[in-house]
């Protein structure tokens, strides 16, 4: 198994565009979450999803859209990207439960100029 | 809202040493998970507890409920021990965590 998978792995981009951060997972599971994590920073939760069709907003939902058509996608869109939004950015999914392990993608370095 | 803090944010160590970082948080929860972040960023789950210790070579976390407090311990610390240490807060709805700031640990040879 890949695990959970996360492209790209780098990408600058300019105030005001747009761009989509992928996700997918090949374990099956119900549960997906993005997170972004700032320097000296938590992680914070931006969107989560417990099924195809079914997602809400996290902590930190504002500048971002998520869609999840697939058990196995769950692609993170940014739009009017603007220089808070530099950050790292983590997938992660886990099967449905309140208290199971996330597995964690290996993050999208995002930097907004 | 449930707050999460770690102690301390950073930790240098020698080799060998036995070394422990400390996650307490405000509301009650059913789960803690400890995890690991290498320079480089990838994440990794170490534990998950909702009582007593856990155990996993020489990793070892401990959780008090009625405290609302863990900790990780790290017996004979190797270099390659060298990571971010992340409590998460869990056992909400959909899995949700809270997440501590992180622990930086640094061991040296």
């Amino acid at each position: 198994n890949a695990g959970v998978t996360q492209t790209p792995k780098f990408h600058i981009l300019k105030i005001g565009q747009s761009m989509t951060l992928q996700c997918t997972q090949d374990m099956n599971h119900n549960y997906m979450y993005w997170y972004r994590q700032d320097p000296g920073m938590g992680l914070k939760l931006i969107y989560y999803s417990v099924g195809a069709g079914i997602t809400d907003k996290g902590e930190v939902p504002n500048g971002y859209n998520v869609s999840r058509s697939t058990t196995e996608d769950f692609p993170l869109r940014l739009e009017l990207a603007a220089p808070s939004q530099t950050s790292v950015y983590f997938c992660a999914s886990s099967y449905p439960s309140s208290t199971d392990t996330q597995y964690f993608g290996p993050g999208t370095r995002l930097t907004v100029l | 809202k449930n707050e999460v803090e770690q102690s301390p944010q950073n930790l240098t160590a020698q080799e060998g040493e036995f070394i422990t970082i400390n996650c307490s948080y405000s509301v009650g929860i059913s789960a803690l998970h400890w995890l690991q972040q290498h320079p480089g960023g990838g994440i990794v789950s170490l534990f998950m507890l909702s009582s007593g210790k856990k155990k996993h070579g020489r990793l070892i976390a401990t959780i008090n409920i009625q405290e609302k407090h863990s900790s990780l311990h790290i017996t004979a610390s190797h270099p390659r021990d060298s990571a971010v240490y992340i409590c998460a807060s869990g056992g909400t709805s959909y899995g949700k965590l809270t997440f501590g700031q992180g622990t930086i640990l640094t061991v040296h040879p």
